[in-house]
Parts: C-alpha cells; sequence; structure tokens
C-alpha cells in the first residue's frame, strides 16, 4: 500500500523559511514523479510543484516560482519543498502527492498535508 | 496559461437525483484530465482520469465524459456518502491547474 508522510508544517513569520518533507513507502519511489498542491484554508486545490522521478527536471506554479525549490532523494524514498519568503497568502495545508505519468502528472495517491502557518 | 473553469461552485440535490458537474478548458486540452473528491475534512482522492477512466474502488454511479475543451463529472444517483467537493485537474502540459471545485450537498 501506498503511503505518503508529511511533516515540517510550522508557524512562520513572514519572510520565514521552511522545508517540507514527505516521505513515500509501498511504492518504488525512484519510478515516479512527486509533487506539492496546496489548500488554504476554505479554499481549493492549488499545484504548486513537481520533480520528475530522476529528479532531471522540476515544475513550479508562478506563484510560487523562484520562493521554492523541490528537491527529492531517492536513496531516501523522501522529496522535500523547500518555501522562503513566505507570506500570509501562503498559509496552507500542503499535501505531497505521488504523480501519474500521461502527458504530464495527475495525482494517484496523497498524503494526509502538513499546515503552513505564515503570521506574525 | 490555460484556465479551468467549473460550473456550478455548488449545487443541493436530493438522494438519487443525477447530478452533471462541467468543467471547461479555456484552450483544448485533449483527454488530460482528472476528477478527484474532497470529502468534509479529508485528502482529495482520485476519481477519473484521462477524462473517462473511472478509477478501481470508485462506485459505478461515477462517470466522466468530454475531450477538448468541456467535460462533464456524472453521479448517476446521489447518494449520501457523495457530499464532497469535487475538483477537476488538467495535465496536458504544466502548470498543472485545478479547477475551482464544485461542492455537492444533499437537500
Amino acid at each position: 500500500e501506498v503511503q505518503l508522510l508529511e511533516s515540517g508544517g510550522d508557524l512562520v513569520q513572514p519572510g520565514g523559511s521552511l522545508r517540507l518533507s514527505c516521505a513515500a513507502s509501498g511504492l518504488t519511489f525512484s519510478n515516479y514523479a512527486m509533487s506539492w498542491v496546496r489548500q488554504a484554508p476554505g479554499k481549493g486545490l492549488e499545484w504548486v510543484s513537481t520533480i520528475t522521478a530522476s529528479g532531471g527536471s522540476r515544475y513550479y506554479a508562478d506563484s510560487v516560482k523562484g520562493r521554492f525549490t523541490i528537491s527529492r532523494d531517492n536513496s531516501k524514498n523522501t522529496f522535500y519543498l523547500q518555501i522562503n519568503s513566505l507570506s500570509a497568502e501562503d498559509t496552507a495545508v500542503y499535501y505531497c502527492a505521488k504523480g501519474m505519468y500521461s502527458g504530464t502528472y495527475y495525482f494517484d495517491y496523497w498524503g494526509q498535508g502538513t499546515l503552513v502557518t505564515v503570521s506574525s | 496559461d490555460i484556465q479551468m473553469t467549473q460550473s456550478p461552485s455548488s449545487l443541493s440535490a436530493s438522494v438519487g437525483d443525477r447530478v452533471t458537474i462541467t468543467c471547461r478548458a479555456s484552450q483544448g486540452i485533449a483527454n488530460f484530465l482528472a476528477w478527484y473528491q474532497q470529502k468534509p475534512g479529508k485528502v482529495p482522492q482520485l476519481l477519473i482520469s484521462a477524462a473517462t477512466t473511472v478509477q478501481s474502488g470508485v462506485p459505478s454511479r461515477f462517470s466522466g465524459s468530454g475531450s477538448g475543451t468541456d467535460f462533464t463529472l456524472t453521479i448517476s444517483s446521489l447518494q449520501p456518502e457523495d457530499v464532497a467537493t469535487y475538483y477537476c485537474q488538467k495535465y496536458n502540459s504544466a502548470p498543472l491547474t485545478f479547477g475551482g471545485g464544485t461542492k455537492v450537498e444533499i437537500k
């Protein structure tokens, strides 16, 4: 059974930084692209970033480009999201998700989410 | 970038009703469309990929149709456990945009 477990969410001051992690199990991690999707309180889903299986390609939403960095360590079955220059608009539950490739990616497994709150 | 517009944003229907949710892309995306269900307080779950392929374990009352710019998610007979917000997502190319969601409630 595929399991994704996020960690790293916290209360952070505006302008601060955070690193989110997502540990995967129950799959051959190095075969799959992985993504982050966020959901602000009471709002809809917003795709944030995707990293391909090898880590060779990375994609970002315009809203986070230049501030967020996705990475992965296939030896640890874990991928990450480094988030910098946080603002209140980044307050959200951040989900990690496994990508299924077709064109680009849709998401067949999701983690439980980790909450990032940006507030002074 | 291609925009994804869902309608309606919310609906209320009776148990047993047929429910239809529409997702429109601002440009053609072939069949690169997925539908997700997010029950209150829960994690999103994949219902349909490739516009029409219902995922294993999803009840047969759920179906998807469409191609190009116009897509539909249909619940043939609404059940109480279908109360949720439904999202479409395009995946022909980045950005992997979601629609704004459709909240389905029981009347």
